[in-house]
């Protein structure tokens, strides 16, 4: 069974900064990762999906990493703005399922201004 | 207009009563997908629905009854539910169910008394 897990469940951290999310998870056999953000009270919104064959993906401030191999992720958000301020989710689909999103618990983020 | 929309976004019943959420995508999806968020756990997977046909049924139970009657809309029928089936109910479409990115609607908040 897939297990995602994301550290740190929350962060806190001042404007301006560049902060890194982690994902993990315990089975390689991936179809694709995606990065979600949940405002609050709000539904998900897809910010990056990488497939399993590459490496990482890009848009605007942010950038994901992905390590099959190791079952890693991680999301790096630049220059972090108040605005930024939700719950980021990580979620992989099984190569068995094709379709099954596997979600971790999310990081709850707060960026101070 | 959002792309998948859920109604209605809030929701208060009791034990007994019987309900129904609705959701429907204006993005020509394939595929659509219920989701429930409960406090401090992960996503579940519910249903999902292929071309009006069920794909999945990840061991939900009975009192949760979903319906596709066309491929742009998804209900979920909620007959005598318990006090912990109180969660943020997700839909979700894809444009095929394999390996596919997904577009979340806002949610219903669902109550249980």
């Amino acid at each position: 069974k897939q297990e995602v897990t994301q550290i740190p469940a929350a962060l806190s951290v001042p404007e301006g900064e560049n902060l890194v999310l982690n994902c993990s998870f315990t089975d390689s056999a991936i179809y694709n990762l995606q990065w979600f953000r949940q405002d609050p009270g709000k539904g998900l919104t897809s910010l990056l999906l990488i497939q399993s064959s590459q490496r990482e993906q890009t848009s605007g401030r942010l950038n994901a990493s992905l390590d099959k191999s190791s079952g890693r992720s991680t999301l790096y958000i630049a220059a972090s703005q108040p605005g930024d301020s939700a719950t980021y989710l990580c979620a992989v689909i099984n190569s068995n399922s094709g379709y099954a999103l596997n979600f971790g618990k999310g990081t709850s983020l707060l960026v101070t201004p | 207009e959002t792309g998948v929309t859920q109604t209605p976004r809030h929701l208060v019943m009791g034990m007994t009563n019987k309900k129904s959420l609705k959701c429907e995508q204006h993005l020509g999806h394939n595929a659509m997908y219920w989701y429930k968020q409960s406090a401090k756990k992960p996503l579940e997977l519910m249903f999902v629905y292929s071309l009006e046909e069920r794909v999945e049924n990840n061991s939900v139970p009975s009192r949760f009854s979903p319906e596709c009657p066309n491929s742009s809309h998804l209900f979920l029928h909620l007959h005598t539910l318990q006090p912990e089936d109180s969660a943020l109910y997700l839909c979700a479409s894809s444009p095929g169910y394999s390996n596919q990115p997904q577009h979340f609607g806002d949610g219903t908040r669902l109550s249980i008394l």
